[in-house]
């Protein structure tokens, strides 16, 4: 089966300025997240969705920060403005569904850099 | 609350040697434990993924170890490579299906 796919792989910015991260994740995974991951660190969940529902973005800065997945399929996360401490990989992962005991998928994520 | 703790932070082997990463976790109430290897700046493989009714997954030279009513898991590495040399994330599905994260294990192999 094809993988999570994520796009840019790499993004350069000035602070301030806007940018966006796209993910398809795996077909039929109903389960879609947002990760950022600072160098050094775990990655720390941005937000959940089930289909095309939230179900958890209590770490998400929402000055900042939106993501939507209109469709129940693929999704998009942004940034308005930008800071320096946004710089770091955003991940997207699927699984099959929220309760599921299988695992998560991973995209290869887009490293963010905000100069 | 669940916190996974992984040690050590940094690891370097002779290539050859046979290796064994740590990850602990403060509760018991799991759905199932995944074993990640990140290259620099990547996204994240799945290594192994053990169920809270399994006591281990193997993959190659890879062996993942469960104890639960310990709070441990193993990933054990035979015959390390210096294509092995990563960083090594574990991650525990808790009781409210989340994904809670050690910080990870810097893996460097020298030839």
């Amino acid at each position: 089966e094809a993988g999570v796919a994520q796009s840019p792989r790499y993004k350069i910015i000035e602070k301030r300025q806007s940018v966006a991260f796209w993910c398809n994740p795996i077909s039929g995974h109903a389960t879609l997240y947002w990760y950022q991951q600072i160098l050094g660190q775990g990655p720390k969940l941005l937000i959940q969705f089930q289909n095309n529902g939230v179900v958890d973005d209590s770490q998400l800065p929402k000055d900042r920060f939106s993501a939507e997945r209109l469709k129940g399929v693929d999704s998009t996360l942004k940034i308005q403005p930008a800071k320096l401490e946004d710089s770091a990989v955003y991940l997207c992962a699927s699984s099959l569904s929220r309760d599921s005991t299988y695992g998560y998928t991973f995209g290869s994520g887009t490293r963010l850099t905000v100069v | 609350k669940q916190e996974v703790t992984q040690i050590p932070a940094a690891l370097s082997v002779p290539e050859g040697e046979n290796l064994v990463l740590n990850c602990s976790f403060t509760d018991s109430a799991i759905y199932n434990l995944q074993w990640f290897r990140q290259d620099p700046g990547k996204g994240l493989t799945s290594l192994l993924l053990i169920q809270s009714s399994q006591r281990e997954q193997t993959s190659g030279r890879l062996n993942a170890s469960l104890d639960k009513s310990s709070g441990r898991s193993t990933l054990y590495i035979a015959a390390s490579q210096p294509g092995d040399s990563a960083t090594y994330l574990c991650a525990v599905r808790d009781s409210n299906y989340q994904l809670i994260w050690g910080a990870g294990t810097k893996l460097i192999i020298k030839p």
